[in-house]
């Protein structure tokens, strides 16, 4: 099953923040967070190896909570080129390792 | 730079027809997948490959499979093609990770597909 990110959709002015879930029913062993722009393929943002990690990308940072079996993307005083669908990536395991990306989230940041 | 490519980035068949998508990396690496990307679903894997004709099913094999004779190549096939896999298909590689690390995914362009 795939992990569930929410919201589904975030409209944002420039300026202001969003924070994005991705939430696993199953354990997770690593997170990815990738960004698609419109018509784009999708890019890879960071890596979360460990429980606890937080990790920092400019304005755009990450953390995962092993136990609770969550990501969180966080993005600060957002910019137009933020707009995009998000999605976190995950190598879970049920026996064999397997990597799911979750649902999406859609980001439109307006001026 | 890093580059995946795909055959096709629109293609249009129909019903019944052997549909072929390709895709081909330059980065040596280990691992191949194909996904498809559907409103509301997010990327979903169909299935990937982690060695020259070496494959694993993903999540939605049915209606699939793949082929993957040189390191650099992986085609996904659909032998029938149907209504319901008119879709984005997308295609990503990577190298191989060990003990749970993963390393990031790099994908093609994508190949929508509609099946009439």
């Amino acid at each position: 099953q795939q992990p569930v990110q929410s919201p589904q959709a975030v409209i944002l002015r420039e300026g202001e923040d969003a924070v994005i879930n991705c939430s696993s029913s199953k354990a997770l062993y690593s997170v990815h967070w990738y960004r698609q722009k419109h018509g784009e393929a999708p890019v890879f943002l960071m890596i979360l190896l460990k429980g606890g990690e937080q990790k920092g990308h400019d304005k755009i940072s990450a953390s995962f909570n092993e136990k609770k079996q969550q990501s969180s993307l966080y993005l600060t005083a957002s910019q137009l080129s933020y707009s995009g669908t998000y999605f976190c990536g995950a190598l879970t395991t049920s026996g064999t390792y397997k990597y799911i990306f979750g649902t999406g989230t859609r980001l439109k940041v307006l001026a | 730079d890093v580059k995946v490519t795909q055959s096709s980035r629109y293609l249009v068949k129909r019903t019944g027809e052997k549909v072929f998508l390709e895709c081909v990396q330059d980065m040596d690496h280990e691992n191949m997948f194909w996904y498809r990307q559907d409103p509301g679903l997010g990327l979903r894997l169909i299935y990937f490959s982690y060695d020259v004709k070496m494959k694993e099913k993903g999540d939605i094999p049915e209606g699939y499979s793949v082929s993957r004779e040189k390191k650099e190549r992986f085609s996904l096939i659909l032998e029938s093609a149907s209504t319901n896999q008119t879709s984005m298909y997308l295609c990503a590689s990577s190298f191989n990770g060990f003990g749970g690390v993963t390393h990031e995914q790099y994908f093609g362009p994508g190949t929508r597909l509609t099946v009439t």
